[in-house]
């Protein structure tokens, strides 16, 4: 059974700052895998989308990538702003069944003025 | 504005009331699900539609019932919950399931609490 891990589970940091949010899972055999953004109160954004035979992909300044072989997905946001406060959501489409999204339970970020 | 509305946003419900939460997407789509996101815990994939046929049931207690009527509406029909149904149910629609490299759109999602 596939699982998705987030760390950290929240992260706080100033205005500014480059940061990581790692996003792990268990079974390699993925589709593909994508990061979303929640804002509090409303539904889920898609950021980024990276198929299984790339390595990374860049939206200004998103860049997530992915080594499927050890079942882990990273999410660099460079120079964080305050607007970029919100739960970051991993999850990974399965290549078997149906290839229903799998989630993470997330990372909560605040950006601090 | 993602193309997908749901209603009512906030709903109040009694273990012994009936209640339906609604779906709509304005996109042209042809796939449409259900997830159910408690505190702490991942996304859950309830339902799945497409072209108004359920393809997926992802073991949900039969208090929850679903409606496709067409490929722009989606109902979650709700009765004799239990506290620990209270959670985000969140509504999402995409191009057909048979294209795998489909994007999934989700609504703002209704917060439902039952008391």
């Amino acid at each position: 059974k596939q699982e998705v891990t987030q760390i950290p589970a929240a992260l706080s940091v100033p205005e500014g700052e480059n940061l990581v949010l790692n996003c792990s899972f268990t079974d390699s055999a993925i589709y593909n895998l994508q990061w979303f953004r929640q804002d509090p109160g409303k539904g889920l954004t898609s950021l980024l989308l990276i198929q299984s035979s790339q390595r990374e992909q860049t939206s200004g300044r998103l860049n997530a990538s992915l080594d499927k072989s050890s079942g882990r997905s990273t999410l660099y946001i460079a120079a964080s702003q305050p607007g970029d406060s919100a739960t970051y959501l991993c999850a990974v489409r399965l290549n078997t069944g149906f290839q229903k999204l799998v989630f993470g339970t997330g990372t909560r970020l605040l950006v601090s003025p | 504005e993602t193309g997908v509305t749901q209603t009512p946003r906030h709903l109040v419900m009694g273990m012994t009331n009936k209640k339906s939460l609604k779906c709509e997407q304005h996109l042209g789509h042809n796939a449409m699900y259900w997830y159910k996101q408690s505190a702490k815990k991942p996304l859950e994939l309830m339902f799945v539609y497409s072209l108004e046929e359920r393809v997926e049931n992802n073991s949900v207690p039969s208090r929850f019932s679903p409606e496709c009527p067409n490929s722009s509406h989606l109902f979650l029909h709700l009765h004799t919950l239990q506290p620990e149904d209270s959670a985000l149910y969140l509504c999402a629609s995409s191009r057909s399931t048979g294209q795998l490299q489909e994007t999934q759109y989700f609504g703002p999602g209704t917060r439902l609490l039952v008391l």
